[in-house]
């Protein structure tokens, strides 16, 4: 059971908006720590997709946006496309465990 | 470009120990921490533990503290993940990144990651 909660699965049609949850806990997101995702493509190491909660690297598109809100966080895409069918995985600070946390991991999909 | 390369994959017997290394190019690679996470078949990232180059200190999950141990040479600008009793749950694709911050300790994230190291633990 990871300490960053997020949905296994997410789908959406080409075009569309998705939102991809990560919950976590007053230890991590809700003590103010900043919240990462990456990208994991399938068969390749992961990358920096969002960073500082919503904060994007150079290469990624601005349909990608962050969002953070009490004790949890928020990855957003539109305009789907099929190069986003990927695993991702959000990422802070847990207080608890005086280390980085990741969340489970959710499959996006694109129908 | 900054990148990061792992050692290739490797295959083991339970009870064999193993060291995979990380090496660091187009930064200096004694200022940024090196952190390790694993990734079982078909599962998700698990956080291991950092180490900062410029000096070998060290902070582990406390899943794998004892199980591993991370180290770095400066000098070869390499960070290695070593086990002294494999087991074959240790298998796993294991992948270093670089740690980078805003400036808060708390607050960072990694990036790039290296291409990963497969280890296989099997009799």
């Amino acid at each position: 059971q990871s300490v960053l909660t997020q949905p296994p699965s997410v789908s959406g049609a080409p075009g569309q908006r998705v939102i991809i949850s990560c919950t976590g806990s007053s230890s991590n997101i809700g003590a103010g720590y900043d919240v990462h995702w990456y990208q994991q493509l399938p068969g390749t190491a992961p990358k920096l997709f969002i960073y500082g909660n919503s904060n994007r690297p150079s290469g990624v598109p601005d349909r990608v946006s962050g969002s953070k809100s009490g004790t949890s966080a928020s990855l957003a895409i539109t305009g789907l496309q099929a190069e986003d069918e990927a695993d991702y995985y959000c990422h802070s600070y847990d207080s608890s465990l005086s280390g980085s946390v990741f969340g489970g991991g959710t499959k996006l999909t694109v129908l | 470009e900054v990148q990061l390369v792992q050692s290739g994959a490797e295959v083991k017997k339970p009870g064999e120990s193993l060291r995979i290394s990380c090496k660091g190019s187009g930064y200096t690679f004694t200022s940024y921490w090196i952190s390790w996470v694993r990734q079982m078949p078909g599962k998700g990232l698990e956080w291991m533990g950092r180490i900062d180059p410029s000096d070998s200190y060290t902070n582990y999950s406390p899943s794998f503290q004892g199980h591993v141990t991370l180290s770095a040479d400066k000098s070869i600008s390499t960070a290695y993940l070593h086990w002294s009793s494999l087991k074959a749950s240790d298998t796993a694709m294991y992948y270093c990144a670089r740690r980078v911050g805003s400036g808060n300790f708390y607050n960072n994230w990694v990036d790039p990651w290296g291409q990963g190291t497969l280890v296989t633990v099997s009799s």
